[in-house]
């Protein structure tokens, strides 16, 4: 079974541009969620997405959006980025059962410049 | 206080001995709970889930869990240089993991 899809593995872009990131989850996880990991805080939570439906949403700013599509991919869009977007992002995949565990894809480095 | 905590260590053992890795957590409503593994440059991989009170199993990795006290544990066994990394303490709330900062692990040959 293949794994969590993320692409591009890293991007390089400039402050005030926009950049869109996606993730193809784990055939038949039907649940996405998106992760941002900085050596300073850590891996903090984004977004959570089931069947197009965002569920849960992280303490981020409206910069950072997303979506999912009916084939369970998603996308993660960030406006006007700043310096500190600088990261790696990492999106996750789980079955529709709650207790589940998270399968991460390998991420996408950003950084801003 | 943060959800979920973790000495960052480094925490450092030599080839061959037991590490135990310690997390607790805040949210006594917490129900499930996972270990991740991060490579330097790498995303997490999950180790182990663990649900219940007691110990878990599997290979080297035991995974033990105290409700009550509020805190999750890893021992691995036999530690060797590749498990030298950052183990990830995660607790499920809702529908999101939170995470701690992680506890780095120098396995020392």
């Amino acid at each position: 079974k293949a794994g969590v899809t993320q692409t591009p593995r890293y991007l390089i872009k400039t402050r005030g541009q926009q950049v869109t990131l996606s993730c193809s989850p784990i055939s038949g996880h039907r649940s996405v969620s998106w992760y941002q990991q900085t050596p300073g805080q850590g891996l903090q939570f984004l977004f959570e997405y089931f069947s197009e439906t965002q569920r849960n949403k992280g303490n981020f700013p409206g910069r950072f959006s997303g979506r999912q599509f009916s084939n369970s991919r998603s996308e993660m869009n960030v406006s006007t980025l700043e310096l500190g977007d600088s990261a790696l992002y990492l999106c996750a995949s789980s079955p529709i059962t709650g207790d589940a565990p998270l399968h991460f894809g390998n991420g996408t480095r950003l950084t801003v410049t | 206080q943060k959800e979920v905590e973790q000495n960052s260590g480094p925490l450092s053992v030599p080839e061959g001995a037991i590490a135990s890795l310690n997390c607790t957590y805040s949210d006594r409503g917490s129900q499930s709970f996972f270990w991740y593994r991060q490579y330097s440059g790498k995303s997490p991989e999950l180790i182990m889930s663990i649900y219940s009170n007691g110990d878990k199993e599997d290979g080297r990795f035991t995974a033990q869990l105290n409700k009550a006290s509020q805190y999750v544990s890893l021992l691995i066994r036999d530690s060797q240089p590749s498990d030298s990394a950052t183990y990830l303490c995660a607790v499920k709330r809702g529908n999101k993991l939170v995470f701690g900062a992680g506890t780095i692990l120098r396995v020392k040959s």
